[in-house]
């Protein structure tokens, strides 16, 4: 069975620092991984996925994050932090053999943004 | 396009009663399916339909029932409504692709007192 989790409920930066959201996948096949973002009160929007073409992926407002099949690691990245990047963000793997490819979503981690 | 709707946005329930949950899209996605977020459990799936007149249960099934006459149309039925059932739920449809983005509605807040 395929499974997210994501390390870390809450991360604070302060705005321009980096920005490091952790996310590791249990999956006995070749995974599709996926970034959500949930600004406060709204439904999920996609910020990147990973669908076995680069190992780099590049999203939406500066966000990237590398899948790494040796550490089973799908972490996202942003160099330099925005009081607007402030949401909650969910790694995601796609069951692709069960369900219609339901996604399996990750607990969560909030990012809280520092003046 | 407006995307995936849902209605209502938020909704007050006794135990007991019961209420449908409204979604619509209008990109003409075959899979659209129902989540439900709890804190600190990320987004569970409760019902999944992969086209017209085909539906099946996710992995938190219990307590709801689905139906999908159209391809646009895929409403959230809750029989008889429980405390259990207090939390936010998502609609969201896709096309027939499993790397294909899924799209999100806004969600309905439900509170069963």
């Amino acid at each position: 069975a395929q499974s997210v989790t994501q390390l870390g409920s809450h991360v604070s930066v302060s705005e321009g620092a980096l920005v490091l959201l952790r996310c590791n996948y249990s999956s006995s096949v070749p995974p599709y991984l996926f970034w959500y973002v949930q600004y406060p009160n709204q439904g999920l929007q996609l910020l990147l996925k990973y669908t076995s073409a680069a190992t780099l992926v590049k999203g939406i407002n500066g966000f990237e994050a590398e899948f790494k099949k040796s550490e089973t690691s799908f972490h996202l990245t942003k160099p330099s932090a925005h009081m607007s990047d402030a949401a909650e963000y969910f790694c995601a793997v796609s069951d692709f053999y069960n369900q219609g490819g339901k996604l399996i979503f990750g607990q969560g981690t909030e990012l809280s943004v520092k003046p | 396009n407006a995307g995936v709707t849902q209605t209502p946005k938020f909704q007050v329930l006794k135990t007991g009663q019961s209420m449908t949950l409204q979604c619509a899209q209008d990109m003409n996605h075959e899979y659209m399916s129902w989540y439900r977020q709890d804190p600190g459990m990320g987004l569970r799936l409760i019902h999944y339909s992969v086209g017209a007149g085909i539906t099946d249960q996710g992995e938190v099934p219990n307590g709801y029932n689905v139906s999908r006459s159209t391809t646009e149309d895929f409403p959230l039925r809750l029989l008889s409504a429980a405390p259990s059932q207090t939390s936010v739920y998502f609609c969201a449809s896709r096309g027939q692709g499993v790397t294909d983005t899924q799209y999100f509605g806004p969600g309905t807040r439900l509170t069963v007192l």
